[in-house]
């Protein structure tokens, strides 16, 4: 089944902790990208993805970084979590020259 | 900054009449938009897009309009049902990017 696999779905922390959320697709897709989503602001960009080794910056990068060593991963990571952090994270794939994003199930993150 | 947003933040509509959702855009050199389907506790599902040297495309149930002139764009979903409940993202793809809107929650009356 196609699909993308984000870890862990949920998770509370504390400030500080550093923290890695997975995400992986199985579609041969180039293009990948994490967002996220917080009442009131809609779905904003962290970093995308438009092939292995390339990273760029969303709207809202800070605080957050990434890599993409591989086509299908496109981990998250965030180094030192603060509580400026808690939120609702998708992940999301595509071919490139398509809006047609492939979302992940989400990750509801916490930092106390 | 915010290039696309949408009118109004809820919409309630009859089981059975035409919803439309509508969405602005501010950036004119803009071509290419995209309609998600967001349900509770879900990723956003695409629904349609549409590229800027058309004014109108259709799928099943769903017909997106393009107006350039006025930097508009609506979702029209015919018949509306239950299943329709969720919440629907306008989305520009811009610079590699694709940006969103804050999102219309549709609310189906029985």
């Amino acid at each position: 089944e196609a699909q993308v696999t984000q870890n862990p779905r949920y998770l509370i922390t504390v400030t500080g902790k550093k923290l890695t959320v997975t995400c992986s697709q199985n579609m041969n897709h180039e293009y990948m990208s994490w967002y996220r989503q917080d009442p009131g602001l809609g779905l904003r960009q962290i970093y995308y993805s438009m092939n292995v080794e390339v990273t760029d910056k969303g709207d809202v990068p800070e605080g957050y970084k990434v890599s993409r060593k591989e086509k299908r991963n496109f981990p998250l990571i965030l180094e030192s979590p603060s509580p400026n952090q808690t939120s609702l994270y998708f992940c999301a794939s595509s071919f490139l020259n398509t809006g047609e994003l492939f979302f992940g199930e989400g990750s509801r993150l916490t930092v106390l | 900054g915010e290039s696309v947003g949408l009118h109004l933040p809820t919409l309630s509509v009859q089981e059975g009449d035409n919803s439309i959702i509508n969405c602005a855009y501010s950036n004119s050199a803009s071509d290419y938009f995209i309609w998600y389907k967001q349900e509770s506790g879900k990723g956003p599902q695409f629904i349609i897009d549409i590229r800027s040297n058309m004014d109108k495309r259709q799928g099943q149930r769903v017909t997106v309009l393009l107006n350039k002139t006025v930097k508009h764009l609506s979702l029209q979903i015919a018949a509306t049902q239950p299943g329709d409940s969720a919440v629907y993202f306008c989305a520009e793809s811009r610079d590699d990017k694709i940006i969103f809107g804050k999102g219309t929650r549709l609310h189906i009356l029985p």
